[in-house]
Formats: C-alpha cells, sequence, structure tokens
C-alpha cells in the first residue's frame, strides 16, 4: 500500500478516444503530480498543483487536461492522443509549500494508444 | 534548461563488491532526492539530502550532496541481489518541482 492509488493499472485506448486517469492520496498531502516515463527518457515531469491551484504546466499538448478538485484528487483527462504517448503515467504527492519532503508515488497507468 | 545527468546508465556488479553512482546537475539546488524502482513497480524514496555535505546512510547504500559542484553520489557496499532495481535522482529547483535523471539500472549477480 503506498498511499497513492491509481486506476487503472492498464489502459488501452485509440486515437479518438476519451479516457481519463484518476489518482487518490490518502496521506494528507497537499501537492499532486503527474509525470510520464517512457522507455530510455528520463521521468518527464508534466503537471503540478499545489493546494489545489495548479503550479506548473511543463508544455505538455492540450490533449492532455489535469484536474484537481481537492487536494486528495487528481485526474488527467486525455483525448485524440498520439501513438507516442504510450507510456506509464505516474502520480505522486507531497507535503508540499516547500517543506523538503519527498514524493510519494502511486504505482502507475500503463497507457498503450493504438 | 536543467540536466540531470547520471553514470553509469547501465552497472552490472557482482555480490560483496563496492561501487558508486553518480548525479550531475547543471543549475544550483541544494535540495536532492534519491528514488528506487523496480521492475513493474513504483518509485520509491531512499534518501533525502537538503544541504552542502550532506550524507545520509541505510544499509549497504550511502548517499552524499555537494551543491558546489553540483554532485551527489549514492554509494553502494558489498552489494546484494535485493540491491538490483532502477536508481533515480531527482534535484529540486523550484518549490515542490522536481526534475528526474536517467536513471541507474542495477544488476547485481552471485
Amino acid at each position: 500500500e503506498t498511499g497513492v492509488t491509481q486506476t487503472p493499472r492498464h489502459l488501452v485506448m485509440g486515437m479518438t478516444n476519451k479516457k481519463s486517469l484518476k489518482c487518490e492520496q490518502h496521506l494528507g498531502h497537499n501537492a499532486m503530480y503527474w509525470y510520464k516515463q517512457s522507455a530510455k527518457k528520463p521521468l518527464e515531469l508534466m503537471f503540478v498543483y499545489n493546494f489545489k491551484e495548479q503550479t506548473e504546466n511543463n508544455s505538455v499538448p492540450s490533449r492532455f487536461s489535469p484536474e484537481c478538485p481537492n487536494s486528495s484528487h487528481l485526474f488527467l483527462h486525455l483525448h485524440t492522443l498520439q501513438p507516442e504517448d504510450s507510456a506509464l503515467y505516474l502520480c505522486a504527492s507531497s507535503h508540499g509549500g516547500g517543506l523538503n519532503s519527498p514524493l510519494h508515488f502511486g504505482n502507475g497507468t500503463r497507457l498503450t494508444v493504438t | 534548461e536543467l540536466k540531470v545527468e547520471q553514470n553509469p546508465l547501465f552497472l552490472s556488479m557482482q555480490e560483496g563488491k563496492n561501487y558508486t553512482i553518480y548525479c550531475n546537475y547543471s543549475t544550483t539546488s541544494d535540495r536532492l532526492y534519491w528514488y528506487r524502482q523496480d521492475p513493474g513497480k513504483s518509485l520509491e524514496s531512499l534518501f533525502v539530502l537538503l544541504s552542502n555535505g550532506a550524507v545520509k546512510q541505510e544499509g549497504r547504500l550511502m548517499a552524499s550532496l555537494d551543491t558546489k559542484a553540483r554532485l551527489s553520489t549514492l554509494h553502494i557496499t558489498a552489494a546484494v541481489h535485493d540491491l538490483s532495481a532502477t536508481y533515480f535522482c531527482a534535484v529540486e529547483i523550484n518549490t515542490d518541482k522536481l526534475i528526474f535523471g536517467t536513471g541507474t539500472r542495477l544488476q547485481v549477480f552471485p
């Protein structure tokens, strides 16, 4: 049990589909993150939410749309994706507010775009 | 653009041996983190280094930070098979923004 739960664990979608990834944290943290992990590339920061406010959008294409309704939940809405978007999408949380604490990661969603 | 580079990218070592993984970064930061990832699993936090000269040890792993050289090391002492995993360093450049290194895949064999 990592304290950060991601669903689904695996997702296969066509390029015209719309789907959403869900992340929930039970750690009382105030910051939540989306990272993309592709083969042979470093983890790429996508979005950061701090106290429900988006504080980082790392030049992510608009076909990825995050939503953070409260400090415990984070979504990543997907539409008209490309095959190169296939990757492991990791959600993470931390105390936030510059408290120098590590990120706690979920198990990720393995996304395949066909 | 911030670069966080790890060396080596792949390390195959025999049980009982010692080795060091290096993490170099290209911008000023005094906060660095080390994570471990097992195949098919999530990332697990190992060490949090918050100042120049910080040294942390846990079991056979020891991490250090030299902010002036922009270098962190992860030293492995007397490696065992259970240490086989991918190790990432991550540099904090703004409040709550972590940039990860390329990762070092470690394999320990008998």
